[in-house]
């Protein structure tokens, strides 16, 4: 399977526990995204990597928030001190970069957060 | 501010006519138009796209069509299939986002097919 994986497809934590998810873009994709999603909404950006430069950041990605994509291959989203509202679908996707306006962004299966 | 609108939440259709499936967006910036497809416990997966410089895009039994002056595309399905069943998402990306690559997601429209 070449398309974007994600790891792990489900975490559930407790209050207060610090999480870390971990995705794995198409190779030769250059651009690396992160999408929150939460039920009866469509995914919501949190921040993109150009390689290993992050970009731009949402305003949703608190200071409890952090990623990294540190050889512009695999990236992995922290969040500490998770609460309860950080319960979401956490997706993942990848795009070529190639620089043009039409980037399609692919995405992986998504980790299922669920805070207790 | 939704920038990015699917008024219907949902839609039923029977096995084998055609599924319109509306979007509407606010933001002229936008320049880019997606529409992903996604089932239960599975992220989406992308279906179709249109750049803002075409009116249409067709890929088998889906089309695209865009209307700039109207801030308004459709996503239409001949056949459709009972296999279409899922919820499909609108998507734009552009200058006007704060950013020439994410993706601002409409909240969605659940298409049923029945047989």
């Amino acid at each position: 399977d070449t398309g974007v994986s994600q790891d792990p497809r489900h975490k559930i934590t407790k209050r207060g526990q610090n999480v870390t998810f971990r995705c794995d873009p198409i190779s030769e994709h250059n651009r690396l995204y992160w999408y929150r999603q939460t039920l009866g909404q469509g995914p919501e950006f949190l921040t993109y990597f150009q390689n290993e430069a992050q970009l731009e950041k949402s305003r949703l990605l608190s200071d409890r928030f952090s990623a990294e994509r540190p050889k512009g291959s695999f990236s992995t989203l922290e969040i500490q001190r998770t609460e309860q509202g950080d319960s979401a679908m956490y997706l993942c996707a990848s795009s070529l970069g190639s620089g043009g306006r039409t980037d399609t962004q692919y995405f992986g299966p998504g980790t299922r957060l669920t805070v207790l | 501010d939704q920038q990015v609108k699917q008024n219907s939440p949902s839609l039923s259709v029977q096995e084998g006519r055609i599924s319109i499936l509306n979007c509407d967006y606010t933001n002229s910036m936008f320049d880019y138009f997606l529409w992903y497809k996604k089932y239960p416990a599975e992220g989406p997966t992308f279906l179709i796209s249109i750049s803002s410089i075409k009116d249409k895009n067709e890929d088998g039994r889906f089309t695209v069509f865009l209307n700039k002056s109207a801030k308004h595309l459709s996503l239409h399905i001949v056949p459709s299939q009972p296999g279409d069943s899922a919820v499909y998402f609108c998507a734009a990306s552009g200058r006007g986002g704060g950013s020439n690559y994410k993706l601002t997601f409409g909240k969605g429209t659940l298409l049923t097919v029945n047989p």
